[in-house]
């Protein structure tokens, strides 16, 4: 079945400096997306960065960037030069065929802290 | 600013009551999807509309049901509300659905409290 894990519940990172947010995921599939989106504290669901699975180059977004290892079934997002704004939830979502339609499949997030 | 609006912001209410969220997409989404977030449950796929017919659906409660009507928009219906119900109701839209990259834009959600 079709899963989404992120396994730090949060992270902090000095402004400036850059971090890497992990995700690992589960797929029968070998056609999917890969999908990171933000969450400020305001709650609006903000999208940021996607990477197919048959895409051979990494995403990249201004300061997002996209780790993807296939192999390992990992799509960790790293961001740049770190911005107070930057505090926020971050959600990897997946979509592939496995599933009916056209749905997000989220893990569970990290809460990012950018201290100043 | 996505182009997805949805009303209300923000919604109060009493157990066993009904309410109706609703959702218009950005100009041009065919699609239509309905998510809920909550804290023990995390964001939850509910359904998918496309040009008004149910694509597909996730783990919607009996309780709740949805439309997609011809000018697009839509409404996510919750009946016979429980505490548990209390979430942040998003809904989000898109292009073509059925390709894995889909961008989907999300609205900026409805809060339900059920007291």
């Amino acid at each position: 079945a079709q899963k989404i894990t992120q396994t730090q519940p949060g992270m902090f990172v000095q402004e400036k400096e850059a971090v890497t947010l992990d995700c690992t995921y589960d797929t029968s599939d070998q056609s999917y997306g890969l999908f990171w989106y933000k969450q400020p504290s305001s709650g609006e669901m903000i999208f940021l960065i996607y990477q197919g699975s048959y895409d051979e180059q990494n995403a990249t977004e201004g300061r997002y960037s996209l780790n993807f290892q296939k192999a390992r079934k990992s799509a960790n997002l790293v961001i740049s030069a770190s911005q107070l704004g930057d505090s926020a939830m971050y959600f990897c979502a997946m979509i592939s065929k496995e599933t009916s339609g056209s749905r997000l499949t989220f893990g569970e997030g990290t809460q990012l802290t950018v201290n100043p | 600013d996505s182009g997805v609006t949805q009303t209300p912001k923000h919604l109060i209410t009493a157990t066993g009551q009904r309410v109706t969220l609703r959702c218009s997409p950005r100009s041009g989404d065919l699609s239509v999807y309905w998510y809920q977030q909550s804290l023990d449950q995390g964001l939850q796929f509910l359904i998918q509309y496309y040009n008004g017919e149910e694509r597909a659906k996730g783990n919607i409660l009996e309780r709740f049901s949805a439309q997609q009507f011809p000018d697009l928009h839509s409404e996510l219906n919750l009946s016979s509300l429980e505490l548990g119900d209390s979430a942040l109701y998003f809904c989000a839209s898109s292009v073509e659905p059925g390709r894995v990259y889909n961008e989907q834009f999300f609205g900026p959600g409805t809060r339900l409290t059920v007291l």
